[in-house]
């Protein structure tokens, strides 16, 4: 959805290097939700987070992977020392509270060699 | 066990035929969604539901609550209808959203 972006789109990583997918929610939006899909798989939540805040975390792998989303600033999803387990598509969605809809952003397929 | 199931699977379809997708979902929910998905692309959001019916264009969604179960139907299908459709749940307790695995649409011209 228009609004929502996210980036980089494709990112290539090799293994053990480290991998920082951005998303900048819609302008008004201060939730956001980060899933993953992995190949041949449905979407997995992972994390939501409000500013300077995360509210559920329990979709999150417990190394490697955290996630933040500051005051200013896009929302950020950090792997570190990525294995091609991690290989998959990382969609971010904007979270309109009142109303309980979710804008997804395009989404940035990540790939480790 | 999923806690969204969608069915069928795969469906192919030709041209102009109507067309069901279904949901069951086996957690108590606040609103109930139907994504569409296009093959490399994002995720736009159909439909929102926490009752009844809506209709947006050759697009319709039901949903029965005390069934656990959503339909989305598809009237006078088109190929550019081909994409992976997603049935998605947000819990009414906690902050997680369950995704069902989705269905994939081919309509044939």
């Amino acid at each position: 959805n228009a609004g929502v972006m996210q980036n980089p789109r494709h990112l290539v990583r090799r293994r053990g290097q480290e991998a920082r997918l951005r998303c900048s929610p819609m302008k008004g939006h201060s939730h956001v939700y980060w899933y993953r899909q992995l190949p041949e798989e449905g979407l997995k939540f992972m994390v939501y987070l409000q500013k300077e805040n995360i509210i559920d975390e329990s979709g999150m792998p417990k190394e490697r992977f955290s996630a933040e989303f500051p005051k200013e600033g896009p929302s950020i999803l950090r792997i570190q020392q990525v294995v091609r387990g991690d290989s998959a598509a990382y969609f971010c969605a904007s979270y309109e509270t009142l109303i309980g809809t979710q804008y997804f952003g395009p989404g940035t397929r990540l790939l480790v060699l | 066990k999923n806690e969204v199931e969608q069915s069928p699977q795969n469906l192919t379809a030709q041209e102009g035929e109507f067309i069901t997708i279904n949901c069951s979902y086996s957690v108590g929910i606040s609103a109930l969604h139907w994504l569409q998905q296009h093959p490399g692309g994002g995720i736009v959001s159909l439909f929102m539901l926490s009752s009844g019916k809506k209709k947006h264009g050759r697009l319709i969604a039901t949903i029965n609550i005390q069934e656990k179960h959503s339909s989305l139907h598809i009237t006078a299908s088109h190929p550019r209808d081909s994409a992976v459709y997603i049935c998605a749940v947000g819990a009414n307790t906690g902050n997680q959203f369950y995704f069902g695995t989705g269905t994939s649409l081919t309509v044939i011209p």
